[in-house]
C-alpha cells in the first residue's frame, strides 16, 4: 500500500518567496496533520484536518503560514512570505478513526527538507 | 501546557544489551501512548502503541505503561547497532481529538558494535 507521500522532497528558495509543500494521504484516512521539526523545539504540529475540515490550527506560527485540504487526497501547506527561520523539515501525517479505539496511530510522509536563504 | 518529557540522551548501549527509554507525560487523563524511531533524516516510524497499564511485547521491543505514576517505557532487548536511532514518546492528551498527539523531543539512542 502507498504511504503518505509528500513533495517536493527538498526545497531551497529565497526569503520572500512563497513556498507550496503539498501531501497525498494513505487512502481511507480521514485525519491529516502537518507538522514541523527542528532541532531546538522537536516535532511541532501546526495544524491538522478530520474529513478535510480544519479542527485546530493553533500551531501555525503565523499568518504567513496557512493550510488547505480542497479534498480528501490532497493537501496543502503555504507559507508567503517565507524567512530563514521557517527552515525546516515539514511532515505530513495521516491517521483513520476506529470506533471503539482511541487514537489511532500516525503515518508520516518522508518529509519536505525547507531551506530559506 | 501539556507535556511529554524524554532525555534527550545520547543514550549509549553495547550490542546485545537490553535499552532503556523512558517517558513521562504531565495529562493524567491521556490514554493512547505511541513509541515512534526516526533515524537520522528520515521520517518517524510506528514501533509500538499501547493503550492500557502494564507491559506490551512485539519482537525485541516491550511498551509498559504506568497510568498512575503516568509514565511510559520502551525496552528494547538485544540491541543491535541498526536500532541507533532517536525514539520519540507519543501520547494523545485526554479531550483532545482522535488524532491530536503530543510527541516529546525524543532520545537519541546509539547501539556500539
Amino acid at each position: 500500500d502507498a504511504g503518505v507521500i509528500q513533495s517536493p522532497r527538498h526545497e531551497v528558495t529565497e526569503m520572500g518567496q512563497e513556498v507550496t509543500l503539498r501531501c497525498k494521504p494513505i487512502s481511507g484516512h480521514d485525519y491529516l496533520f502537518w507538522y514541523r521539526q527542528t532541532m531546538m523545539r522537536g516535532l511541532e504540529l501546526l495544524i491538522y484536518f478530520n474529513n478535510n475540515v480544519p479542527i485546530d490550527d493553533s500551531g501555525m506560527p503565523e499568518d504567513r503560514f496557512s493550510a488547505k485540504m480542497p479534498n480528501a487526497s490532497f493537501s496543502t501547506l503555504k507559507i508567503q512570505p517565507s524567512e530563514p527561520r521557517d527552515s525546516a523539515v515539514y511532515f505530513c501525517a495521516s491517521s483513520f478513526s476506529r470506533a471503539g479505539r482511541p487514537g489511532q496511530p500516525q503515518h508520516f510522509g518522508d518529509g519536505t527538507r525547507l531551506s530559506i536563504l | 501546557q501539556k507535556e511529554v518529557e524524554q532525555n534527550s540522551g545520547p543514550l549509549s548501549v553495547p550490542e546485545g544489551a537490553i535499552a532503556s527509554l523512558n517517558c513521562t507525560y504531565s495529562d493524567r487523563g491521556s490514554q493512547s501512548f505511541f513509541w515512534y524511531r526516526q533515524y537520522s533524516g528520515k521520517s518517524p516510524e510506528l514501533i509500538m502503541s499501547i493503550y492500557s497499564n502494564g507491559d506490551k511485547e512485539d519482537g525485541r521491543f516491550t511498551a509498559q505503561l504506568n497510568k498512575a505514576s503516568q509514565y511510559v517505557s520502551l525496552l528494547i532487548r538485544d540491541s543491535q547497532p541498526s536500532d541507533s536511532a532517536t525514539y520519540l514518546c507519543a501520547v494523545r492528551v485526554y479531550g483532545g481529538s482522535q488524532g491530536n498527539l503530543i510527541f516529546g523531543k525524543g532520545t537519541k539512542l546509539s547501539v556500539k558494535p
